[in-house]
């Protein structure tokens, strides 16, 4: 089984573009969870979506937002991109009625923003 | 607010020595307490965890953690170990939202094992 595939690996963006990260999780996982990870705060927790539905937000500007269709695939957006948005941004899918007990995370997105 | 704390930046260890990284969390009710792995250039993988019953957890590659309620501790462990564990660790906590979760995890415990 393919685990959660992240596209694309890397990304160099200068400030105020904006950006589209993919997120295609593990075939029958409902649920994707997005975090971002930096040096100085660890993991941060973005969103989450279940069924194409936000179902958990953390606590990030609105220029963060995301979307999930039918196929469980996401997409994570970051508008007008500031220096501290450069990070690892990882997604998670999660296997059908475990409420989110265990992840299973893609290598994730480089982001840098020049 | 619901959290977890890893009070290491990071641990040195010896091969063959057994290794602790240091968990402590702060929730209301009972704790689902979590410990994943992300090993250099990959994403995180999970270990192990704790929900309920024995407070002494195993989990992949030989690590094992501890539930202490009293301590609200959460360590993990390793008898033995191995240059090959040397990561990067995250303990992580559930919280409950509605019907379903999110994980929130710790700021993350470099783990370097020298030969």
């Amino acid at each position: 089984k393919a685990g959660v595939t992240q596209t694309p690996r890397y990304l160099i963006k200068t400030r105020g573009q904006q950006v589209t990260l993919s997120c295609s999780p593990i075939s029958g996982h409902r649920s994707v969870s997005w975090y971002q990870q930096t040096p100085g705060q660890g993991l941060q927790f973005l969103f989450e979506y279940f069924s194409e539905t936000q179902r958990n937000k953390g606590n990030f500007p609105g220029r963060f937002s995301g979307r999930q269709f039918s196929n469980s695939r996401s997409e994570m957006n970051v508008s007008t991109l500031e220096l501290g948005d450069s990070a690892l941004y990882l997604c998670a899918s999660s296997p059908p009625g475990t409420a989110n007990e265990k992840l299973f995370f893609g290598s994730g997105t480089q982001l840098s923003v020049l | 607010a619901q959290s977890v704390a890893q009070p290491e930046d990071q641990v040195n260890v010896a091969e063959g020595n057994p290794l602790t990284v240091k968990c402590t969390y702060s929730v209301s009710g009972n704790p689902y307490l979590f410990w994943y792995v992300q090993y250099p250039n990959r994403g995180l993988q999970f270990l192990l965890k704790y929900i309920t019953g024995d407070n002494l957890v195993k989990g992949s590659y030989g690590f094992e953690a501890e539930f202490n309620k009293s301590q609200t501790s959460f360590h993990l462990k390793k008898p033995s170990a191995l240059v090959s564990d040397s990561a990067l660790y995250f303990c992580a906590v559930r919280v409950l939202s509605g019907n379903t979760g999110k994980l929130i995890f710790g700021q993350g415990t470099t783990l370097q094992v020298k030969p």
